[in-house]
């Protein structure tokens, strides 16, 4: 299986912060990788596809870049309403495995 | 954009096994390029996909599960359906279901989900 390793595990930053997560796949999985905001409660939600598309409706502060083995997930302008876990996980083969997240507070 | 619904009984008994109903509504399930996927998550833990079925009956299970996975569908219904056998404590978690389709590229794309049912292995 591959391995999905986010950093940090969790971070605390303030309103307009800019905010960047990082994720190691275990081998190469070209851009097959995927972003997701969990909030307290609620099922896991799609922000980011194929490493760095931007799926419709999803503010545009939320970006992801990164390919191969080295990704990262980018608030821009960290807002009250993005304090969540975040997920990546991969679908290069299978089984899918996930990071194992890294939850976002506010300062 | 699909809804979809989990149902079962949220306590199992440890050697039981664990059945579980997802139901679609605003969609067929029969939809083509499209995988139905059972995911779950442990309390404070990551997720882990458990499987996927297409609309043709094929599966795929995640081989650390494989041994007590089954994963059906019944498209008279609109509904995926879960069992999962000699459950223990470890396998008390959120479990949810999930679509993913389009190309061939996207079908490790969750892009619909349930909202998730809380199921307690416990004597």
């Amino acid at each position: 299986d591959i391995q999905m390793t986010q950093s940090p595990s969790s971070l605390s930053a303030s309103v307009g912060d800019r905010v960047t997560i990082t994720c190691q796949a275990s081998q190469d999985i070209s851009d097959y990788l995927v972003w997701y905001q969990q909030k307290p409660g609620k099922a896991p939600k799609l922000l980011i596809y194929d490493a760095s598309s931007l799926r419709p409706g999803v503010p545009s502060r939320f970006s992801g870049s990164g390919s191969g083995t080295h990704f990262t997930f980018t608030i821009s302008r960290l807002q009250p309403e993005d304090i969540a876990i975040y997920y990546c996980q991969h679908h290069d083969n299978l089984p899918w495995t996930f990071g194992q997240g890294t939850k976002v507070e506010i300062k | 954009q699909v809804q979809l619904q989990e149902s079962g009984p949220g306590l199992v008994r440890p050697s039981q096994t664990l059945s579980l109903t997802c139901t679609v509504s605003g969609g067929s399930i029969s939809i083509t390029n499209y995988y139905w996927s059972w995911i779950r998550q442990p309390a404070g833990k990551q997720l882990e996909w458990i499987g996927r079925i297409y609309i043709s009956g094929s599966t795929n299970y995640n081989p650390s599960l494989k041994s007590r996975i089954t994963i059906s569908l019944d498209t008279s219904k609109n509904q995926f359906s879960l069992k999962l056998s000699s459950v223990t404590a470890a396998d008390t978690a959120v479990y949810y279901c999930a679509g993913a389709g389009g190309d061939s590229s996207s079908w490790g794309i969750f892009d619909s989900w349930g909202q998730g049912t809380l199921v307690t292995v416990s004597s």
